[in-house]
């Protein structure tokens, strides 16, 4: 088990296109959760699976913004029509069914920079 | 809605002493999760403890231990004998009983933690 995996580490596209994250949690994890990071503040809660359901979004999840988890384990977050001010980093993390003191274990992120 | 304030921006603790992390919140909820969280340097953010608000002992994981105060909330952290190691970005953050809040967990800013040699 190596923990939450997120790919690509870094990203940089061009204000328009659409973008695609990958997020594999830790296999015997059943929730998942997208945050948003940007420079200088703390994580932003973005939208919550459990296994293939998606139980909560964030209003900052606009239109532009789409996540999936189909089979309840691996996830995507895609970025439509990207803006300069999705620029971020996009975490991922998951925790076990049960309560398990509600920890929440992250991945490395990734970084996005839309010029 | 909930709100995380961490009010120091940055902290600063020479090898091997003691430093104190501030942070406050607001709810109207009895029932919730307090987190600290680590964020080193482009590196994954871990958790450093965790305070269940139920409990009025303060949680303690080795050289970290926090002091809780409900009534205040208030949900400091203290470092004893500090690491270089301990340089990072550290995070506070609360989160609701699935039950009444969702599943969002809320985090401060952050406070950035040097620690001088």
């Amino acid at each position: 088990d190596t923990g939450v995996s997120q790919n690509p580490r870094h990203k940089i596209t061009k204000r328009g296109q659409n973008v695609t994250f990958r997020c594999d949690p830790i296999s015997e994890h059943n929730r998942l959760y997208w945050y948003r990071q940007t420079l200088g503040q703390g994580p932003e809660f973005l939208t919550y699976f459990q296994n293939e359901a998606q139980l909560e979004k964030s209003r900052l999840l606009s239109d532009r913004f789409s996540a999936e988890r189909p089979k309840g384990s691996f996830s995507t977050l895609e970025i439509q029509r990207t803006e300069q001010g999705d620029s971020a980093m996009y975490l991922c993390a998951s925790s076990p069914g049960t309560h398990s003191k509600n920890i929440q274990y992250f991945g490395a992120g990734t970084r996005l920079s839309v010029l | 809605a909930q709100t995380v304030t961490q009010s120091q921006p940055e902290m600063s603790v020479q090898e091997a002493e003691t430093v104190t992390l501030s942070c406050t919140y607001d709810t109207s909820e009895s029932d919730y999760y307090l987190f600290w969280y680590k964020q080193p340097p482009s590196r994954q953010m871990i958790l450093v403890i965790r305070q269940e608000a139920y409990k009025q002992q303060n949680a303690t994981e080795n050289r970290f231990s926090v002091n809780f105060q409900k009534a205040a909330k208030s949900f400091s952290l203290k470092i004893s004998d500090s690491q270089l190691g301990d340089a990072a970005m550290y995070f506070c953050a609360y989160r609701s009983q699935p039950y009444t809040g969702g599943f969002k967990t809320i985090f401060g800013a952050g406070t950035r933690l040097f620690v001088k040699a």
